[in-house]
């Protein structure tokens, strides 16, 4: 499965969009892109996944470039309760194995 | 759904103990992983079952580790004899083979004196 790189860190103002970019430039065609989210204590939560269309959900919004060399999550209107650990993996679907990275610790603030 | 079902939540154990942790995936689901957490590697994918099936165990550190899974609705992941560097969050997670997305439990935490 392709590497990805996310920044170690980020703030964010509560109530305003929160934009997490992920780079995965090695991607293979068929390999999907999956973000998930750790809250502290919680085990790993699912948020959004997509192979190269932009994808929306309840919860956020995935963009990916159109050589699907990165993408962007975006949660729209950030709450407190956001602040959370969110990685982004790629992988290609029905493959099950699922490797997590490092992340990238997203800090809501008031 | 009760979701992804692991215990304990937590365990404490002297080293040299067996220690036993146990899962329950989400019914209907045919998938089911364990993953080990800790500040130094974070999350690390331990082995995994498909249709009660070990697929990839390469992630299992050594021998005193072991993981079964006896039917579709239960799995254990043993270690014996404990160490201290055993000490970690052990999460198990659950999905079905054709969708994406896992479904986590919310882990044991795993303390070894």
């Amino acid at each position: 499965d392709a590497k990805t790189t996310q920044p170690t860190s980020m703030d964010c103002a509560e109530g305003r969009a929160a934009n997490l970019p992920c780079n995965h430039s090695t991607i293979s065609g068929n390999e999907y892109v999956y973000w998930y989210r750790q809250i502290h204590s919680q085990g790993p939560q699912y948020i959004i996944h997509g192979l190269k269309n932009n994808e929306t959900n309840e919860m956020a919004s995935l963009i990916i470039t159109e050589d699907r060399k990165s993408s962007t999550l975006i949660l729209p209107h950030a709450t407190l309760r956001d602040t959370a650990v969110y990685y982004c993996i790629v992988r290609v679907d029905n493959g099950n194995k699922l490797v997590f990275g490092a992340g990238t610790i997203l800090r809501v603030k008031s | 759904d009760a979701g992804v079902i692991q215990s304990p939540r937590h365990e404490v154990t002297e080293m040299g103990q067996e220690v036993t942790l146990r899962c329950k995936p989400i019914s209907g689901h045919n998938s089911l992983f364990w993953y080990r957490q800790t500040m130094m590697r974070g999350l690390e994918l331990l082995i995994y079952f498909n249709n009660n099936v070990p697929i990839d165990d390469s992630g299992m550190p050594e021998d005193r580790f072991s993981a079964k899974m006896p039917n579709a609705s239960f799995s254990t992941l043993k270690i014996q004899p404990s160490e201290p560097r055993d000490s970690a969050v052990y999460f198990c997670a659950s999905s079905l083979q054709t969708v994406g997305s896992l479904h986590f439990g919310n882990g044991t935490r795993l303390t070894v004196t």
